[in-house]
């Protein structure tokens, strides 16, 4: 099964705090996603990354930056909290295959509370 | 632009009732729709997913429809129980685009 893990379940920074949510994925996908989920809102992509070093901006990339140095790590980050920044975030990992991408495994996500 | 809606944002049945939950899109240009079960707190997890061509996807107690001309999609939950309380979303892939674009979801709570 794959298994995408992400660094914290809860986390409670300050404003203007620099933040790094952390994820990882154990089944060599090549693409990895950052969302974040609001009530009512559903799921919006911040970034997505095809492979290492690559990234494209999704829906809502303002404030935050990515970094991907390794295939199976995607960081997320905050380079300077707001409170508009308290959300669920959710990563997800996939496969290329053949057909195109292949469905999206998520891990448990971070709940995040900027104050 | 495609848009994709889930009424109704809530239902509450009680257990061993039969019980379909809708999805509707706008743009019929899809790739694929998957749906998805989030528990609270927590990620999500993938039940199923129909490819543009099919009409239908069964796994266990759930069964998927995808009816792209009206731009509707059912997830139909048979004999539902307890433990199926959950969030279901639907997302739809548009064709040659690696995005997912996603409904609002629906929250069932099923009464024991």
């Amino acid at each position: 099964d794959v298994k995408v893990t992400q660094s914290s379940r809860y986390l409670v920074k300050r404003t203007g705090e620099k933040v790094f949510l952390e994820c990882v994925q154990d089944m060599d996908h090549e693409n990895m996603f950052w969302y974040r989920q609001d009530p009512g809102l559903g799921l919006r992509l911040i970034y997505f990354s095809y492979d290492v070093k690559m990234k494209e901006k999704g829906d809502i990339p303002e404030g935050y930056s990515v970094s991907r140095e390794k295939k199976e790590r995607f960081s997320l980050i905050l380079e300077s909290a707001s409170t508009n920044q308290t959300s669920m975030y959710l990563c997800a990992s996939s496969l290329t295959g053949t057909g195109g991408f292949q469905p999206q495994h998520f891990g448990d996500g971070t709940r995040l509370s900027i104050l | 632009k495609q848009e994709v809606t889930q009424i109704p944002a809530a239902l509450s049945v009680p257990e061993g009732e039969n019980l379909v939950l809708n999805c509707s899109f706008t743009d019929s240009a899809i790739y694929n729709l998957q749906w998805f079960r989030q528990d609270p707190g927590k990620g999500l997890t993938s039940l199923l997913l129909i490819q543009s061509s099919q009409r239908e996807q069964t796994s266990g107690r759930l069964n998927a429809s995808l009816d792209k001309s009206s731009g509707r999609s059912t997830l139909y939950i048979a004999a539902s129980q307890p433990g199926d309380s959950a969030t279901y979303l639907c997302a739809v892939r548009v064709e040659s685009n690696y995005q997912l674009i996603w409904g609002a979801g629906t929250k069932l709570i099923i009464k024991p």
